[in-house]
């Protein structure tokens, strides 16, 4: 049965500080692994990573997939306190005749105190 | 703990049948269930919103006729496709919230189902 785990499953940390959400997994066939911002309505993509040791990033937030160690970072810099959310890391195995399932995470639970 | 099941995890059908997903909480009884709707690399993009033994909650432009969300005990929602047309093909994902502590805390979500119209 596919696994995600995310550490830790709380957070909380003062403006201006930089974290480090951690996510590992153990998914059949693995094809990708996803992060996505829980706030609201419906968690809102941030990062697909197929490729390991590649980067990614957009903003303050970057990400990186390391394969050997069925693994993943999300570091967020020079936290604010409108990064406060759930993120959320998801992998993604291959699948037959282009079907695919996310297995999800409980999350990371951020807090960004002003 | 806190888990939640889809079922089933994809279908193909044929344009004008229906079709049912099922989302169960397995071990915790969850008082909201979520629907979403995704497209590759896209945001989950939130469908309606089911509480037990109430009218779910469609979001602006969702057509309520067509996307039938039953809500029926609190550890089921199911949500049917009606007369489904090669456009609703997608990959639909459910979520749910329990009662107490620490299931009322975060989202649990469900695998997915691909549905694929024919």
């Amino acid at each position: 049965e596919d696994k995600v785990v995310q550490s830790p499953l709380s957070l909380v940390v003062h403006e201006g500080d930089t974290v480090t959400l951690n996510c590992s997994y153990e998914v059949t066939n693995f094809r990708s692994l996803l992060w996505y911002k829980q706030e609201k309505k419906a968690p809102t993509f941030l990062f697909m990573l197929t490729s390991s040791g590649i980067e990614k990033k957009s903003g303050r937030l970057s990400s990186i997939l390391d394969k050997k160690e069925l693994s993943s970072i999300l570091n967020i810099t020079a936290t604010q306190t409108g990064d406060s959310a759930i993120y959320l890391c998801a992998g993604s195995p291959y699948s037959g005749a282009g079907s695919y399932q996310l297995t999800f995470g409980k999350g990371t639970k951020l807090s960004v105190i002003p | 703990g806190a888990v939640v099941s889809q079922h089933p995890s994809w279908v193909i059908c044929k344009s004008g049948t229906s079709v049912k997903i099922e989302c169960r909480s397995l071990d915790f009884q969850a008082t909201t269930m979520f629907w979403y709707r995704q497209f590759p690399k896209q945001s989950l993009m939130l469908m309606a919103t089911s509480n037990e033994g109430s009218k779910a909650t469609y979001e602006q432009g969702v057509e309520k006729d067509k996307f039938l969300i039953n809500h029926a005990s609190l550890t089921l929602s199911t949500l049917t496709v009606t007369s489904a047309h090669p456009e609703d093909s997608s990959f639909y994902i459910c979520s749910a919230r329990g009662q107490g502590a620490p299931t009322n805390e975060k989202l649990f979500f469900g695998s997915g189902t691909q549905l694929s119209v024919l």
